[in-house]
């Protein structure tokens, strides 16, 4: 059974410490992205990777960096974390660009 | 203004009725997928169209390429269909653009 597993389902940080976000998909998938999802706002594509090592911002990369060290492991890194980014962090993969994508459960992010 | 269109926003209906939710895209595509959400995040594929109509027991896709519009209907719904439906397109380049979702609640 497929499976996209997000490394925490609640988090609560501070403003301005470093917060890391994990995800992992079990399915030799090559693409995998990193979602927030806002209430009114619906899901928006921070940043996607469609290999190792490489990386492509998605339309609000600003304040977010990634890192993709192994195939299975795409990590959201929030350098300084703000309040505006208190929001549901959702993880994507796919075998093939456009495929229907699995989706991890979600990471619930409060930043105070 | 979002490329994908969904109404409506927040849907609340009786167990048995039929459901339909819309939507609209701007750009060309080269797929539309209809996701659910339940509540507590998890998200999974219900249906990917590029053309035509798809049935899969109660929930039935249809997509207008020429009208740029698809709806998801359910029919005799259910509570356990109550869940956040998305309407997803795969623009030509691969990248997924996501409307904003329709909030359904079925009451018994």
């Amino acid at each position: 059974d497929v499976k996209v597993t997000q490394s925490s389902r609640y988090l609560v940080k501070r403003t301005g410490e470093k917060v890391f976000l994990e995800c992992v998909q079990d399915m030799d998938h090559e693409n995998m992205f990193w979602y927030r999802q806002d209430p009114g706002l619906g899901l928006r594509l921070i940043y996607f990777s469609y290999d190792v090592k490489m990386k492509e911002k998605g339309d609000i990369p600003e304040g977010y960096s990634v890192s993709r060290e192994k195939k299975e492991r795409f990590s959201l890194i929030l350098e300084s974390a703000s309040t505006n980014q208190t929001s549901m962090y959702l993880c994507a993969s796919s075998l093939l660009a456009g495929r229907p994508p699995y989706f991890g459960p979600g990471t619930r992010l409060t930043v105070l | 203004k979002n490329e994908v269109e969904q109404s409506p926003q927040n849907l609340t209906a009786q167990e048995g009725e039929f459901i339909t939710i819309n939507c609209s895209y701007s750009v060309g595509i080269s797929a539309l997928h209809w996701l659910q959400q339940h509540p507590g995040g998890g998200i999974v594929s219900l249906f990917m169209l590029s053309s035509g109509k798809k049935k899969h027991g109660r929930l039935i896709a249809t997509i207008n390429i020429q009208e740029k519009h698809s709806s998801l209907h359910i029919t005799a719904s259910h509570p356990r269909d109550s869940a956040v439906y998305i309407c997803a397109v795969i623009k030509t380049g691969n990248q997924f653009y996501f409307g904003t979702g329709t909030s359904l609640t079925v009451i018994p």
